[in-house]
């Protein structure tokens, strides 16, 4: 199994941020990344597949990057509603596994 | 409007049974493969299983393989889960998601577009 390892595991931040979050993954999986915001009490939503590819109706605040190993996902000026948890996920080999994910927090 | 909705969740006795449903609405759900996803209490995400559109091909996580069923029914727009052999390690929200793909030249990205809220499963005496 391929894993996913998340940093930081927890992050403070304000209204305005830009934030980076990484993603490393135990070995090269091309650009088969996907990143998912998930709200307490709520299923996850998806932010970002193909690493840098932004789903349909997610605001352009967001973005990814990176290929083979190691992947960023940035929020570009934080938002009251962006803080949740955000979890990363390979689609390169079965099983798809996630990133232990990463709690933004309000400072 | 697109839309999953799971059922069937609930609290069942360690080496007891259940079958989770997944009514699906406002796409066609004979085109879409699909996953069943899991959250054990405070942690993260499981990928659990998976099924093509047509139910021919089906994956499992290690930890359920052997243990759990997944299948559908098109013809109902339904996914399920049937779970056996339950362990108290299974007490989760179970998610299902629609599996969407983008196609390049080379490449085929997978990725989960629609989920459903989740059904509550707790195993415990």
């Amino acid at each position: 199994d391929i894993q996913m390892t998340q940093s930081p595991s927890s992050l403070s931040a304000s209204v305005g941020d830009r934030v980076t979050i990484t993603c490393r993954a135990g070995q090269s999986i091309s650009s088969y990344l996907n990143w998912y915001q998930q709200k307490p009490g709520k299923a996850p939503k998806l932010l970002i597949y193909a690493a840098s590819s932004l789903q349909s109706g997610v605001p352009s605040r967001f973005s990814g990057s990176g290929s083979g190993t190691d992947f960023t996902l940035t929020i570009s000026s934080l938002q009251p509603e962006d803080f949740a948890t955000y979890y990363c996920q390979q689609s390169y080999s079965t099983p798809h596994t996630f990133g232990q994910g990463t709690k933004l927090e309000i400072k | 409007e697109v839309q999953l909705v799971e059922s069937g969740g609930g609290l069942v006795q360690p080496g007891g049974s259940l079958r989770l449903s997944c009514a699906a609405s406002g796409f066609t759900f004979s085109s879409y493969e699909m996953n069943w996803v899991r959250q054990a209490p405070g942690k993260g995400l499981e990928w659990v299983s998976y099924i093509s559109s047509s139910g021919s091909t089906i994956y499992y996580a290690d930890s359920v393989k052997g243990r759990f069923t997944i299948s559908r029914d098109n013809a109902k727009n339904s996914l399920y889960l049937q779970m056996n052999s339950l362990r108290a390690e299974d007490t989760a929200v179970y998610y299902c998601a629609r599996v969407g793909v983008v196609i390049t030249t080379y490449s085929y990205y997978y990725y989960m577009d629609v989920w459903g809220k989740g059904t509550t499963v707790t195993v415990s005496s």
